[in-house]
């Protein structure tokens, strides 16, 4: 079955290091998203991809990239990790812009 | 820009009652909303969503009314179950846009 998936679900790292938190599709979707998650701001977009070597800021981009190099990838890489990133971090994707999105399992990401 | 605002942030009702969730969004091109729920350590799913086209949307216990004018959209759920506590999320988004989450409303449903 087709499906989104992300790596790793947990991660702990220390304030000052570079973290790549990586996601997958097999849907074939061309619309990636990268999310946050934090109590009391809901779901904020990071980064987001209409398609290969096509990559835009979201509303909370500040200390984080992407990179798509292919339909089924978009990785998200903190490039100094700060506690202030310290959430839960959500990837989707979506057939056409303007609709739907699929959510990933999410990945726990704790800066110490 | 673009913004959804979502009211209540928690909502707590008995069992068997109706629970309703507003919101409002302030770009009047948006045409897409959708409604995802989010159970604790899991992630958001699609629950209903609506076009601009239409009124009203139902799929069993849940329905979805837009009012395009006002600007505001809802989702009703009858005959509240414990399995519905959750946080729901709205959203709008425009034709070939990106979707703009609400802060959420965490439903709790007591037995």
């Amino acid at each position: 079955d087709a499906e989104i998936t992300q790596s790793p679900r947990h991660k702990i790292t220390e304030t000052g290091r570079q973290v790549t938190l990586a996601c997958h599709q097999t849907w074939n979707h061309n619309n990636m998203f990268w999310y946050r998650q934090d109590l009391g701001h809901g779901l904020r977009l990071i980064h987001y991809s209409y398609g290969v070597q096509d990559t835009n800021k979201g509303e909370v981009s500040d200390g984080y990239s992407v990179s798509r190099s292919n339909t089924e990838d978009l990785p998200l890489t903190l490039e100094s990790a700060a506690s202030s990133q310290t959430s839960v971090y959500f990837c989707a994707s979506s057939a056409r812009q303007g609709y739907e999105q699929y959510f990933g399992p999410g990945t726990r990401l704790t800066v110490t | 820009g673009e913004n959804v605002e979502q009211h209540p942030s928690t909502l707590s009702v008995q069992e068997g009652d109706s629970a309703v969730i507003k919101c409002t969004y302030s770009d009047s091109a948006s045409n897409y909303f959708p409604w995802y729920k989010q159970e604790l350590g899991k992630r958001p799913q699609l629950i209903i969503d609506i076009r601009s086209n239409v009124g009203e949307k139902k799929d069993q216990r849940i329905a979805v009314t837009l009012n395009k004018t006002a600007k505001h959209f809802s989702l009703h759920i009858t005959e509240t179950q414990p399995e519905d506590s959750a946080v729901y999320f709205c959203a709008a988004s425009k034709v070939r846009g990106k979707l703009i989450f609400g802060t959420g409303t965490r439903l709790q449903v007591f037995p």
